[in-house]
């Protein structure tokens, strides 16, 4: 069954440095999407994309963030200076179409540790 | 700002039992309420929808009530299997908006053989 792979499993990064956190979405799905959950919180939405575009944004998703589909197959995180409270998991989720939009198929996550 | 709550952190069923998981919500403009199923390690699965027009919806061994007067939705599992111990939450999606999932903080359903 496909599924969406998310790579890495687990981030470690200092304050103030830049990552990227990449997804591979379901191949022939075109909506993808990025939540974070922070220990013991609940999952928080992001970002969702479409047509090489951001379609809708949280306010989470403030300048350090950016997302980009840079190839037919990933789909990436970037958040630009980490700061400590950017310590979460972060999921990706795809969909074939928006009539189904409620229906998302998650990644397995990273998890994203700054120090 | 808590639009979907989930007032139980945990519950524990005996097999066989039924389990009735529980959630309220605040945004009348929801159009959509979902229960994902989560295992540790894995992302979060999709696990059964209801649609604001509808007050229930079954699949197998599952079933969504929705009280919209109430404002409150519940997931039932029967007959509950060890297999159905994970964490569970309750989602809601805005009507007009993109694929954005409101959760719930989750409950953990530990189902004892």
């Amino acid at each position: 069954e496909p599924e969406v792979t998310q790579t890495p499993s687990h981030q470690v990064t200092q304050m103030g440095q830049e990552v990227i956190l990449r997804c591979v979405p379901i191949s022939n799905h075109l909506y993808f999407y990025w939540y974070r959950q922070i220990l013991g919180q609940k999952v928080e939405f992001l970002v969702s994309f479409y047509n090489n575009e951001i379609s809708e944004k949280s306010e989470i998703f403030d300048d350090q963030f950016s997302v980009e589909r840079p190839d037919g197959s990933n789909f990436t995180l970037k958040i630009r200076s980490t700061k400590l409270e950017d310590s979460a998991m972060y999921f990706c989720a795809s969909i074939l179409n928006r009539a189904l939009d409620h229906e998302q198929y998650f990644g397995p996550g990273t998890r994203l540790t700054v120090t | 700002d808590q639009q979907v709550k989930q007032n139980s952190p945990s519950l524990s069923v005996q097999e066989g039992r039924i389990s009735i998981l529980n959630c309220d919500y605040t945004n009348s403009m929801f159009d959509y309420f979902l229960w994902y199923k989560k295992y540790p390690a894995e992302g979060p699965t999709f696990l059964i929808s209801i649609s604001s027009i509808k007050d229930k919806n079954e699949d197998g061994r599952f079933t969504v009530f929705l009280n919209k007067s109430a404002k409150h939705l519940s997931l039932h599992i029967v007959p509950s299997q060890p297999g159905d111990s994970a964490v569970y939450f309750c989602a809601a999606k805005r009507a007009g908006s993109q694929g954005n999932l409101i959760f719930g903080k989750g409950t953990k359903l530990s189902v004892k053989p």
